[in-house]
Order: structure tokens, then sequence, then C-alpha cells
């Protein structure tokens, strides 16, 4: 059973760049089909599709956040990682890592960690 | 990118039967059988509970159901148990600029 686990500052402060990590346990990411995938929930708020990146292959991105995304993947140390950069207080949010089986079914999750932005 | 449109709430007693729906369009819900369910319960990640309209992961109740028609995705919680208080989120696949949209999200309540 994957198993996903969410890691990285809750404080950034404003302009600075969010960073964090996602490690993979129950399986190989060399040797998954998945893609593994960003989803982010401001507080009392809906979901937000980030990007998802298959290994070996193309990274997508939502448009809204293109230019300040990147999502990589180091499959040596099952994990991937997530960097935002020039946050302000609305990239304040809970934000999840999860694998992503086949456009968009986010079959596998982590427990999500709340990053806020603030001085 | 606009989110699809779900209703903010809906609410049963329990036994009864409620249906969420989850309206986009021809680029994405109308376009695609790539929509997919998950409930949240409070303070937890989301769950997902249907996927391709209306496949049911491993150990997903059957009381959980999906369907499609046109541009609108909807959910089907049949024998409402309180258990099944939560809030219920859709999502696509969407052909253009975003590759997976989300719904609004639909806080379900439980009588």
């Amino acid at each position: 059973q994957l198993q996903l686990q969410e890691s990285g500052p809750g404080l950034v402060k404003p302009s600075e760049t969010l960073s964090l990590s996602c490690s993979v346990s129950g399986d190989s990411m060399t040797s998954s089909s998945y893609s593994w995938a960003w989803i982010r929930q401001p507080p009392g708020k809906g979901l937000e599709w980030l990007g998802s990146q298959s290994y070996g292959a193309s990274t997508y991105y939502n448009p809204s956040l293109k230019s300040r995304l990147t999502i990589s993947v180091d499959a040596s140390k099952n994990e991937f990682f997530l960097s935002l950069t020039s946050v302000t207080a609305a990239d304040t949010a809970i934000y999840y890592c999860a694998t992503d089986y086949n456009k968009g079914e986010f079959d596998h999750w982590g427990q999500g960690i709340l990053v806020t932005v603030s001085s | 990118q606009s989110a699809l449109t779900q209703p903010d709430s809906v609410s049963g007693s329990p036994g009864q039967s409620i249906t969420i729906t989850c309206t986009g369009t021809g680029s994405d819900v109308g376009g695609f059988n790539y929509v997919s369910w998950y409930q949240q319960l409070p303070d937890k990640a989301p769950k997902l509970i249907i996927y391709d309209v209306t496949s049911r992961p491993s150990g997903v109740s059957v009381r959980f159901s999906g369907s499609k028609s046109g541009n609108t995705a909807s959910l089907t919680i049949s024998g409402l148990q309180a258990e099944d208080e939560a809030d219920y989120y859709c999502s696509s696949y969407r052909s253009y600029k975003t590759l997976v949209i989300f719904g609004e999200g639909t806080k379900l309540t439980v009588l």
C-alpha cells in the first residue's frame, strides 16, 4: 500500500520560496506507473490542482501558477518536490501530495501540511 | 480557470438518498469519462470514492455511485448514514490549459 508524507516549513515569508517534499513508501517510484501530483486547499476553501509529473515524462502545471511553480522527482530517493516562488498570503494553504493514476484520479494522498505565508 | 459547479450544500435524513451534481463543459466533464469524486471528512485528506465517472475503488461502499449526462456528473449516496457527513468534491480531466479541475465542493449534512 502506497503511503505519502509531506514535509517542509510551516511558515514562509512573503516574496520567498515555498519548498516542500513528499516521501513515498510502499513502492518504487522508478517502477511505478503513477504520476506524482501536488494539490492545495486554502483554509476553509476548496481543492486546487497545482501540477503533476510522471517519472521520466512530462510535467503539467496549473496555468495560474505555471510561472512560479516547479515540480521535480528524485526517484532514487523515492521523493518528489514542490517549489513555489514569490509567495503571498494567497498561497497560504494545506498542501497535499498525491498519486495521479490516470488523468486526475488521485488515489493516494498524504496527510497534508499547512503552510502559512506571513512576515 | 473556473471551478466545476457544485451546490454549496445538500442534506438528507438517515436512510434517504441524496445526489450531488457537478457541472462543467464539453471540454471537461462532457468531453471525457475522467470524472472523479472525493470525500473529505473534517480535518482529513480527501479520499477517492468514484473514478472514471462510475467506478468504485476497492473498499468503498456500494452506497456510493456515479453517473454522467452531458456536461453534468452526479454522485448519489443511498442509505445515508451519519458517517457520510463530509465535504464532497468532483474533479475532471480538462483538455486545454488546465489538466485537472476540481469542483467547488459540497457540504453534506445528515439530519
